[in-house]
């Protein structure tokens, strides 16, 4: 079945350390996107990337960095410049219409 | 930005129609509305989408007005599955970048047995 898959599903890291959440979809989507979720709230826009080798910056970048090798994969690394990197973090791909979500990674860092 | 505003939680009775409001008073002439639904620690749901026109599918019904400024999520008879955070959301397309779908905080939506 097609899908958007991201794992692990929970996450554990030490402060100080970066760490890789990894987001495929064989969807043959375009673009992709990641989110952060904090509890309560909304979903903010950390960066996205719309062709391969090719992503932008969303609202909340700093303290994230991404890569976009190939378009399967958009993997998202948290290093250690994020000052709270504990949260829900979500990947999204879409064509043209509507956007299609994993199920998420909640990171947590100790 | 075209950004939404909902109400931060409602309940509806089971079987009842539930109908969820959201304001996207800023919104332009190119620019979508979509509804999402995020069950707790899930990923969101795509549940319909419209640009001016009243839209139906399984799920529910999306009521635009004229001005484009409101819509109305319509869950004909909700059930108990149906508690969940919903989103409207506006699809902005931008040429250089391409779509970007901005989230707000949602309407929490606990339906009632």
């Amino acid at each position: 079945d097609g899908g958007i898959t991201q794992s692990p599903k929970y996450l554990f890291r030490k402060e100080g350390q970066n760490v890789t959440l990894s987001c495929e979809q064989n969807l043959n989507h375009d673009a992709m996107y990641w989110y952060r979720q904090d509890p309560g709230q909304g979903l903010r826009l950390i960066y996205y990337s719309q062709i391969v080798n090719d992503f932008q910056k969303g609202d909340i970048a700093e303290g994230y960095s991404v890569s976009r090798e190939k378009k399967e994969s958009f993997p998202l690394t948290v290093t250690s410049a994020q000052k709270n990197p504990t949260a829900f973090y979500l990947c999204a791909s879409t064509k043209n219409t509507e956007a299609f979500f994993g199920q998420g990674t909640r990171l947590t860092v100790v | 930005d075209a950004k939404t505003t909902q109400p931060p939680s409602m309940d509806c009775a089971e079987g009842r129609a539930a109908n969820l409001p959201c304001n996207h008073s800023t919104i332009s002439g190119n620019e979508y509305v979509y509804w999402y639904r995020q069950i707790h620690s899930q990923g969101p749901q795509y549940i319909i989408h419209g640009l001016k026109n009243n839209e139906t599918n399984e799920m529910a019904s999306l009521i635009i007005t004229e001005d484009r400024k409101s819509s109305t999520l319509i869950l004909p008879h909700a059930t108990l599955r149906d508690t969940a955070v919903y989103y409207c959301i506006v699809r902005v397309r931008r040429t250089n970048t391409g779509n970007q779908f901005y989230f707000g905080t949602g309407t929490s939506l606990t339906v009632i047995p």
